[in-house]
């Protein structure tokens, strides 16, 4: 398997536009979480799927912020009008209860930045 | 709600020298799983303890859970340039995985 797969690798963008990242978790995964990372929050969870269905999303800073997951392979983090304190790296993750470990597989990450 | 926190924030080791990072949760923890991610990386799973006062061991790298399974540490022995990299705690809420902010490594040759 290819592992989780993220695009784009980077992003920059004009204040205001509007941002989506996707994300390919591992096939046969049915968890799916996106984080945020920055050097002053460090890793945040924005939120999780479970069989494709938004499990929590407590961790989505603002309205401006929404995550969908149409199906088991593919899901996108959408963030409309975007901010510069929006840039960071975003990163999504996918497991699955089948592994031991139950450990999350993580993408390259998105690395976005708002002017 | 679930947090974990986690020291030092960095530290910066003689090659040779010892290195240890410590979580704590306020809340009891199912799991913690630790995770390393090198510089320009992402993160990459390391183990994960379950049980009260659990100890692992991967070669130079001790993991170990604590009796109430609220805190956990790390320990590496005689660090080498190649442990370079922040790492990670990750308490398990549920099916929630919270992460520590990291300790960030630096190892002098």
């Amino acid at each position: 398997d290819a592992g989780v797969i993220q695009s784009p690798r980077h992003e920059v963008t004009e204040m205001g536009q509007e941002v989506t990242l996707r994300c390919k978790p591992i096939s046969g995964h049915d968890y799916l979480f996106w984080y945020r990372q920055t050097m002053m929050r460090g890793l945040e969870l924005l939120i999780y799927f479970n069989n494709n269905v938004p499990i929590d999303d407590s961790g989505m800073p603002e309205d401006r912020f929404s995550a969908k997951m149409p199906n088991a392979s593919f899901s996108t983090l959408k963030i409309q009008p975007s901010e510069p304190r929006d840039s960071a790296v975003y990163f999504c993750a996918s497991s699955t209860r089948d592994r031991e470990n139950y450990e999350a597989f993580f993408g390259q990450g998105t690395r976005l930045t708002v002017v | 709600g679930q947090q974990v926190m986690q020291i030092p924030q960095y530290q910066h080791v003689q090659e040779g020298e010892d290195f240890t990072t410590y979580c704590n949760s306020s809340t009891t923890l199912s799991n913690i799983q630790w995770y390393k991610q090198r510089p320009g990386g992402h993160p990459v799973f390391l183990i994960q303890l379950v049980k009260s006062g659990e100890v692992k061991k991967q070669k130079r790298l001790t993991f170990q859970f604590g009796e109430a399974k609220k805190n956990s540490s790390l320990h590496i022995t005689a660090t080498q340039t190649t442990d370079v990299g922040t790492y990670f705690c990750a308490g398990k809420y549920g099916n929630k995985l919270v992460f520590g902010a990291g300790t960030i490594l630096r190892v002098k040759s």
